[in-house]
């Protein structure tokens, strides 16, 4: 399967514990995102890489998540100090850089905060 | 305003019928336009990017008119694997350019 991947499917965890997501983009795709979907709503934007750079941020990016591309390759997203409301889908999806920006996501992490 | 408003449904239809959902954006600097197709509890998949001439895959129809700000997508000879919520797409239309924004979404269900 080439399409983009993401771990864990699922997360459970305790207010106030730390969480890490990975995502690994398409291999050809030089550009990833972050997006969060709650029920009933569309998906989020959070932020954006081109290559390794952070290149954009939303304001829903409190400082406790923070987000990392170290080599270009597969991302990061990690959240500190969790709080029920981050309870959500996060999604990760990545495209080319080049004409029409189709993005193309990832199956999701679950996020449960109890 | 919202920035990319749909009616959020459902439609409910026969399998055979011909559907049309309708969305608005609010900003003006958006560049890029899509349909994306969400089945319960799965991740968001590209239907069709919209362009100005519209355009047609199969039974599927987009069209877009940048003067209102309006964006449709029409649904011919309905499936039942059609049912699933329909994401209107576009790009934030800011420097970058890239980060997608969404409506919530219509719910499609197509019944026998």
């Amino acid at each position: 399967d080439t399409g983009v991947s993401q771990n864990p499917r699922h997360k459970i965890t305790k207010r106030g514990q730390n969480v890490t997501f990975r995502c690994d983009p398409i291999s050809e795709h030089n550009r990833l995102y972050w997006y969060r979907q709650t029920l009933g709503q569309g998906p989020e934007f959070l932020t954006y890489f081109q290559n390794e750079a952070q290149l954009e941020k939303s304001r829903l990016l409190s400082d406790r998540f923070s987000a990392e591309r170290p080599k270009g390759s597969f991302s990061t997203l990690e959240i500190q100090r969790t709080e029920q409301g981050d309870s959500a889908m996060y999604l990760c999806a990545s495209s080319i850089g080049t004409g029409g920006n189709e993005q193309f996501f990832g199956p999701g992490t679950r996020l449960t905060v109890l | 305003r919202k920035e990319v408003e749909q009616d959020p449904g459902p439609f409910n239809v026969p399998e055979g019928a011909t559907v049309a959902f309708n969305c608005t954006y609010s900003n003006s600097a958006s560049q890029s336009f899509f349909w994306y197709r969400q089945d319960c509890r799965k991740e968001p998949k590209l239907l069709m990017s919209v362009y100005s001439s519209g355009n047609e895959d199969g039974r599927f129809t987009a069209q877009l008119n940048r003067a209102s700000q309006y964006i449709s997508l029409l649904i011919r000879d309905s499936k039942l694997s059609d049912s699933a919520t329909y994401l209107c797409v576009v790009n934030s239309g800011n420097q970058a350019g890239t980060a997608l924004i969404f409506g919530k979404g219509t719910t499609l269900s197509v019944s026998s």
